[in-house]
């Protein structure tokens, strides 16, 4: 397909249990983000990657949280020892470069109940 | 650091009637304004972005948006509303041109149509 994937759609999982979700940029799309929408919020920042390389990673909430890029592709985002308030939608993004001038597209989230 | 306002949680409107969303930014410098459109089941839609020269913008699916320095304001309009048109509508403002593509978003306004 021609737009950002990402899976599962849904993840129920119990406390203390991880994570991975994962997130398949448009292809030849350098910069790939990550943003976490909490229910009755907007999107909040976690994370975003030029090529393989992360050179903000300032809105990961702690040390529980980690990502990582491979291939200038596809992204994994861990989340270790999951908590209640990590349920969120985990909203997964890329654009051509990395410039506010290029049009992020979004993709259609994955679901995450924390038990 | 930027933020990003939007007073209005909820709109109901009418089918065929006339929508505006606030949209109240902070910012020092002339920001980065975009528009995001959220569909149920939906990834996040680009709408339309403002960067600079004409302060009225048009966008996709017949919305247009009007920068207003003096009011710190990027407000959305649409003339004639769609029962598409339902959906949740996010405003977001980036940091400026050399800036990679962090945006800050609001909490969203979600926009029901009545028949």
């Amino acid at each position: 397909g021609a737009g950002v994937s990402q899976s599962p759609s849904n993840k129920v999982t119990e406390k203390g249990k991880d994570v991975e979700l994962r997130c398949d940029p448009i292809s030849g799309h350098t910069a790939l983000y990550w943003y976490r929408q909490r229910l009755g919020q907007g999107l909040e920042f976690l994370i975003y990657f030029q090529g393989n390389s992360a050179p903000d990673k300032s809105g990961l909430p702690s040390d529980r949280f980690s990502a990582e890029r491979t291939g200038e592709s596809v992204s994994t985002l861990t989340i270790q020892r999951t908590q209640q308030e990590d349920s969120a939608v985990y909203l997964c993004a890329s654009s051509r470069r990395d410039r506010l001038t290029d049009t992020q597209y979004f993709g259609p989230g994955t679901r995450l109940t924390v038990l | 650091a930027q933020s990003v306002t939007q007073p209005d949680i909820h709109i109901t409107v009418s089918e065929g009637a006339s929508l505006e969303l606030r949209c109240n930014y902070s910012y020092g410098a002339t920001p980065y304004l975009f528009w995001y459109v959220q569909s149920p089941g939906q990834g996040l839609q680009l709408l339309l972005k403002y960067f600079s020269g004409d302060t009225l913008v048009q966008g996709i699916k017949g919305f247009e948006a009007e920068f207003k320095r003096s009011q710190s304001s990027f407000n959305l309009r649409k003339p004639s509303v769609h029962w598409s048109d339902a959906a949740e509508y996010f405003c977001a403002v980036g940091a400026g041109s050399d800036s990679w593509g962090k945006l800050q978003f609001g909490a969203g306004t979600q926009v029901v149509v009545t028949p």
